[in-house]
C-alpha cells in the first residue's frame, strides 16, 4: 500500500525535551503533509510542503513546532519543548499534488511525553 | 470552516453481515478518500473517488458530489475488517479534512 517511511515508530520524551521525527515521502511525491492524531482519534493538520517550500501551516506549528523538507534528506517535524498535550500519533503523508490526488500515509510516530 | 460529519461513530456487525458508513460534507469538494486504521495506527487506503462508485472485493464506495456525501458499504464482514474507518475530504485547500471516524467491531 503506502511507501511513506516514518521513523521512529515510538518516541518517549520528558516534558521540556525536544522530540524529532522523520519522514521519507513516496518516491516522486513532492507534497508532504504532517497530521497529529490525538487519543480521541481526531486529526489535526499541522503543515504541508511542496518540495522544500511550506504551503501552509497552523499557528501551533509556527510557535513550538518546526518542520522542514530539505532536498535529498528526510523531512522532519520537531517539537522544541515537549508538553504532555503533545502526546499523540504523528502521521506523515505524501502525494503528487496538494489536491486532486490520492494521499498516502506512513505508519506514524507515536509520541509519549511523560 | 470546512467540516466532515461521519456516521455512525461506532458499529458492531456479526461476521457475514453488512452495513454502510456515511460522510456528509459542508460544501462542494473535489474528492473523498476512505481509510481503514488498524490497531497499530496504520492508515490503509481503501478508496479515492472524485465522482461515482468504486468497488473492491467486499467494499464499495460512492461519492455524490452534487449532494455532498459519500458512503462506504461493507458486505460479508470478516473479523479482519475490524478497525476504525475514516473518510477524508479534499476541499481544494491543499490538505485533506478527516471525519471523526467509525469504530467497526466484527463479532464471530
Amino acid at each position: 500500500n503506502s511507501k511513506v517511511i516514518q521513523t521512529p515508530r515510538y518516541l518517549v520524551k520528558g516534558q521540556g525535551q525536544k522530540a524529532k521525527m522523520r519522514c521519507i515521502p513516496e518516491k516522486g511525491h513532492p507534497v508532504v503533509f504532517w497530521y497529529q492524531q490525538n487519543k480521541n482519534n481526531e486529526f489535526k493538520f499541522l503543515i504541508n510542503f511542496q518540495n522544500q517550500e511550506v504551503l501552509q501551516q497552523i499557528d501551533m506549528t509556527e510557535k513550538r513546532f518546526s518542520a522542514e523538507c530539505p532536498s535529498n534528506s528526510p523531512c522532519s517535524l520537531e517539537i522544541q519543548s515537549s508538553e504532555a498535550g503533545d502526546s499523540a500519533l504523528y502521521l506523515c503523508a505524501s502525494s503528487l499534488t496538494g489536491m486532486d490526488t490520492e494521499v498516502f500515509f506512513g505508519k506514524g510516530t507515536r509520541l509519549t511525553v511523560v | 470552516g470546512d467540516q466532515v460529519e461521519q456516521s455512525p461513530s461506532a458499529l458492531s456487525l456479526h461476521e457475514g453481515t453488512g452495513s454502510a458508513l456515511r460522510c456528509n460534507f459542508t460544501t462542494t469538494m473535489r474528492a473523498v478518500q476512505w481509510f481503514q486504521q488498524n490497531s497499530r495506527g496504520s492508515l490503509i487506503n481503501l478508496f479515492y473517488l472524485a465522482s461515482g462508485t468504486k468497488e473492491n472485493g467486499r467494499l464499495k464506495s460512492t461519492f455524490n458530489s452534487k449532494e455532498s456525501y459519500s458512503t462506504l458499504h461493507i458486505r460479508d464482514a470478516q473479523l479482519e475488517d475490524s478497525g476504525t474507518y475514516f473518510c477524508a475530504a479534499d476541499y481544494g485547500n491543499e490538505k485533506i479534512t478527516f471525519g471523526a471516524g467509525t469504530k467497526l467491531t466484527i463479532k464471530p
